[in-house]
């Protein structure tokens, strides 16, 4: 089946730092990835996403790549405010039979931003 | 544009009681909407999907004749909480997909609801 793996949390960086958040996955067929963010007490927002390998999704300085060879998403951003902060999810969909499709989440990681 | 939105954002209810929470798809057409939910500092968990005018599917796990959904129109799904106890407590977030010109595949997600089951 779907999985998604992202490393554990909580990051906790100085502002301006450089950030990383690994994401790998295991999926049959040729699944699009996603990295979502969730700021405290809120919905789920679309931050990037890439639809077939090589694809770089970018938003507001982050940037992931779709790495089909490794199986990877890492989420990254040159330097990180302090609004930053929230947790990260990355997802993976397949679809539907019928139509729509499915999201897999990651466990989630949070990232604190610190002055 | 693509706006899903949540009614209550908050409620409080009594143990045995029955809860509705309201997701609408505000400017498109959602086609299928999802129920999650999301326990304190972990993911989402898919509770089910549920097409316009026909019977949700629900994942594995989840009981259907506690949590009722109903997605009766092309811009609103109801989740109905039936006989909550505190155990229901959680952060139930929705999501839609549609047409219209963007992405059919592409999920919407609403702001969440947060019950509190005393």
């Amino acid at each position: 089946g779907n999985s998604v793996t992202q490393m554990e949390g909580p990051v906790t960086l100085s502002e301006e730092a450089f950030l990383t958040i690994n994401c790998t996955y295991t999926a049959t067929g040729y699944p699009s990835l996603f990295w979502y963010v969730q700021y405290p007490g809120e919905g789920l927002q679309l931050l990037l996403k890439a639809t077939k390998a090589d694809d770089k999704g970018s938003n507001k300085g982050f940037e992931a790549t779709y790495r089909k060879e490794t199986t990877s998403f890492h989420l990254e951003k040159g330097s990180v405010q302090v609004s930053d902060s929230a947790v990260y999810f990355c997802a993976l969909s397949h679809i539907l039979t019928g139509g729509g499709n499915k999201l897999t989440f990651g466990t989630g990681t949070q990232l604190k931003v610190e002055l | 544009g693509a706006v899903v939105s949540q009614h209550p954002s908050w409620v409080i209810c009594k143990s045995g009681t029955s809860v509705k929470i309201e997701c609408r798809s505000l400017d498109f057409q959602a086609t299928t909407m999802f129920w999650y939910r999301q326990f304190p500092k972990q993911s989402l968990m898919l509770m089910a999907t549920s097409n316009e005018g026909s019977k949700a599917t629900y994942e594995q796990g989840v009981e259907k004749d506690k949590f009722l959904i109903n997605h009766a129109s092309l811009t609103l799904s109801t989740l109905t909480v039936t006989s909550a106890h505190p155990e229901d407590s959680s952060f139930y977030i929705c999501s839609a997909t549609g047409t219209s010109g963007r992405s059919s595949y592409e999920q919407y997600f609403g702001p969440g609801t947060r019950l509190t089951v005393t």
